[in-house]
């Protein structure tokens, strides 16, 4: 059963700690990316990844960091330096960068 | 002019409705186009990729009108099932973004 997984679903955290979520995908897809959705608004790219072991910053990358050691796997931290973490945090993955992305279960971070 | 632009709606409609959305996108060079739908608190899913020569599957109609810059996506027969957020999700092949998502029209199908 293909697809992508992101764990835990829910996540609470005290101010200051950083944190990291979870994405794993097993459609043999090169590229994984994490974006950021807050309430009522649209989708934000944090960080992509087009293949093993290299990254680029999205549109939000302060505060977060990411590693692809592996192709499957695609984790993101949350550190302290994030002003507002508090959000739905979504992974998804596609063949390659033109082409249409599916997307995990997401995470909803809850920092207080 | 933004990247990717859709009226938020929300588009109140009854039952076996027709309604169409519009989205339009600043990149001439954009190559892909694609809907999606996301259900309240859950994540985006791919409705239908949008090519050329427009397409079909259903009761959806994707149409791509690279002159004036927009695709549409038009729903036959509403279902209720159909109450979502629609995001408009196209590829400009430059910058740091890969895709960029439109910030969604909210349907709302009422019995």
């Amino acid at each position: 059963d293909g697809g992508i997984t992101q764990s835990p679903k829910y996540l609470f955290r005290k101010e200051g700690q950083n944190v990291t979520l979870s994405c794993e995908q097993n459609l043999n897809h090169d590229a994984m990316y994490w974006y950021r959705q807050d309430p009522g608004q649209g989708l934000r790219l944090i960080y992509y990844s087009q293949i093993v072991n290299d990254f680029q910053k999205g549109d939000i990358a302060e505060g977060y960091s990411v590693s692809r050691e592996k192709k499957e796997s695609f984790p993101l931290t949350v550190t302290s330096a994030q002003k507002n973490p508090t959000a739905f945090y979504l992974c998804a993955s596609s063949i390659g960068r033109k082409y249409e992305q599916y997307f995990g279960p997401g995470t909803r971070l809850t920092v207080t | 002019r933004k990247e990717v632009e859709q009226d938020p709606g929300p588009f109140n409609v009854p039952e076996g409705a027709t309604v169409a959305f519009n989205c339009t996108y600043s990149n001439s060079a954009s190559q892909s186009f694609f809907w999606y739908r996301q259900d309240c608190r859950k994540e985006p899913k791919l409705l239908m990729s949008v090519y050329s020569s427009g397409n079909e599957d259903g009761r959806f109609t994707a149409q791509l009108n690279r002159a004036s810059q927009y695709i549409s996506l038009l729903i036959r027969d509403s279902k209720l099932s159909d109450s979502a957020t629609y995001l408009c999700v196209v590829n400009t092949n430059s910058g740091n973004t890969p895709l960029v998502f439109g910030k969604g029209t909210r349907l709302s199908v009422i019995a």
